[in-house]
């Protein structure tokens, strides 16, 4: 079984603040995604990193891929209420489904 | 109407009832998934189907039985439900079957109570 951890599971900051949050897993993927959720909908794709190392911005949002393909990041800039929600993160291996993270839980406080 | 459609988006029923949930996608994807979500937990796969095959299904009871009669919808059916199946049940579509390279589209769920 392929887990994949994130950290942390709950985060409330202030808007205007920086964060980030984390995905970590003891194996291998040929790629990584991250998706948003918002109340009452389902996930939303953001990124799809494939390369080791890669880095990936979307406005304010900067996504990484670590260089053993393990690991990805998610930092956001300057956080807006907007970015509220729960962030999953999915691996991807060969023919293999994906397998996605618990999620992280954030609340961005006006 | 593009993106992957469910209905309904809210169901309450009791535990001897029989309903069934609907999934339709006008992506012209191939691949068709069912999750399950509930707190606390990441998602779980149910189901999968890959051109309208049944390619896995994820140790699911047999109260939930899935149907795909078509590459573009896919429904389902529950029966005899318990209340620790209360969750929110996720349609997801992807380009190929891993949805490594395109991703998943998902739609916007089922609430499910079971009482």
């Amino acid at each position: 079984t392929q887990l994949l951890e994130q950290s942390p599971q709950f985060l409330s900051i202030q808007e205007g603040e920086n964060l980030t949050v984390y995905c970590n897993s003891s194996s291998v993927f040929s790629s990584l995604q991250w998706y948003r959720q918002e109340p009452g909908e389902g996930p939303v794709l953001l990124v799809t990193v494939v390369t080791g190392g890669e880095v990936k911005k979307l406005k304010r949002l900067t996504f990484q891929f670590g260089d053993a393909r393990k690991d990805s990041s998610l930092h956001i800039t300057a956080a807006q209420p907007g970015d509220t929600g729960l962030y999953l993160c999915a691996g991807g291996k060969g023919a293999q489904k994906l397998v996605f993270g618990q999620g992280t839980r954030l609340t961005i406080n006006p | 109407e593009t993106g992957v459609t469910q209905t309904p988006r809210h169901l309450v029923m009791g535990m001897t009832n029989k309903k069934s949930l609907k999934c339709e996608q006008h992506l012209g994807h191939n691949a068709m998934y069912w999750y399950k979500q509930s707190a606390k937990k990441p998602l779980e796969l149910m189901f999968v189907y890959n051109f309208k095959e049944q390619t896995e299904n994820n140790s699911v009871p047999s109260r939930f039985s899935p149907e795909c009669p078509n590459s573009s919808h896919l429904f389902l059916h529950l029966h005899t439900l318990q209340p620790e199946d209360s969750a929110l049940y996720l349609c997801a579509s992807s380009q190929d079957p891993a949805g490594y390279s395109y991703g998943y589209t998902f739609g916007s769920g089922t609430r499910l109570t079971v009482v």
